[in-house]
């Protein structure tokens, strides 16, 4: 069974540009999630989606991070203006049901903005 | 709040040695989800044990085992047999019920030396 794939690995922008990250979930998994991952910080939440759905996106960033789901598979996340604060490692989940104990994680994409 | 503490940025362990992970939580819901996550240098999240709130018996998986103490809010996390794969960064995280996403630690750094 493929894991969660996510691209690109690292990316390098200047601050006030715009930036995308893609995730595939795990197959027929309906839950997708986005954390952010600051350096020696754990993990937090940006966006849950349940297949199409937004379940929370509270901690998300609005003004400047928007993230979509089409067809309840594949998911983006953007950024956009970017801001020093927001480099760090995002990482994309996926888990079978909702509340599912187990989130399957990707290998996260390192975005540096300078 | 603070959900998840974990107060021991990094710890060194000799190899085939145990090794206890510390981890405190914070709730005030009787039914929750405890969790251990291991990631490596590459990045990716690697699910390793779970607790639930109700289960009797502390979770173990191979090598992992969880001291689960409930009235302390303490679920640690005990590595036995150390190995030289086992050096990663160790994230203690919990689920409640009606908050499907996880809240992590800040993590601790474990070496294994040879």
């Amino acid at each position: 069974e493929a894991g969660v794939a996510q691209s690109p690995r690292y990316k390098i922008i200047e601050k006030r540009q715009s930036v995308a990250f893609w995730c595939n979930p795990i197959s027929g998994h309906a839950t997708l999630y986005w954390y952010q991952q600051i350096l020696g910080q754990g993990p937090k939440l940006l966006i849950q989606f349940q297949n199409n759905g937004v379940v929370d996106d509270s901690q998300l960033p609005k003004d400047r991070f928007s993230a979509e789901r089409l067809k309840g598979v594949d998911s983006t996340l953007k950024i956009q203006p970017a801001k020093l604060e927001d480099s760090a490692v995002y990482l994309c989940a996926s888990s079978s049901i909702l509340g599912d104990y187990e989130q399957y994680f990707g290998p996260g994409t390192r975005l540096t903005v300078t | 709040a603070q959900k998840i503490t974990q107060t021991q940025p990094g710890m060194f362990v000799q190899e085939k040695e145990a090794v206890t992970l510390d981890c405190t939580y914070d709730t005030s819901d009787p039914s929750y989800g405890l969790f251990w996550y291991k990631q490596p240098s590459s990045g990716e999240m690697i699910f390793l044990i779970y607790q639930g709130s109700y289960d009797q018996q502390n979770a173990t998986e191979g090598r992992y085992s969880l001291n689960f103490q409930k009235a302390r809010k303490s679920a640690n996390l005990v590595i036995s047999a150390s190995q030289l794969g086992d050096s990663a960064m160790y994230f203690c995280a919990m689920r409640e019920p009606n908050d499907y996403k996880l809240s992590f630690g800040a993590g601790t750094t474990v070496t294994v030396r040879a």
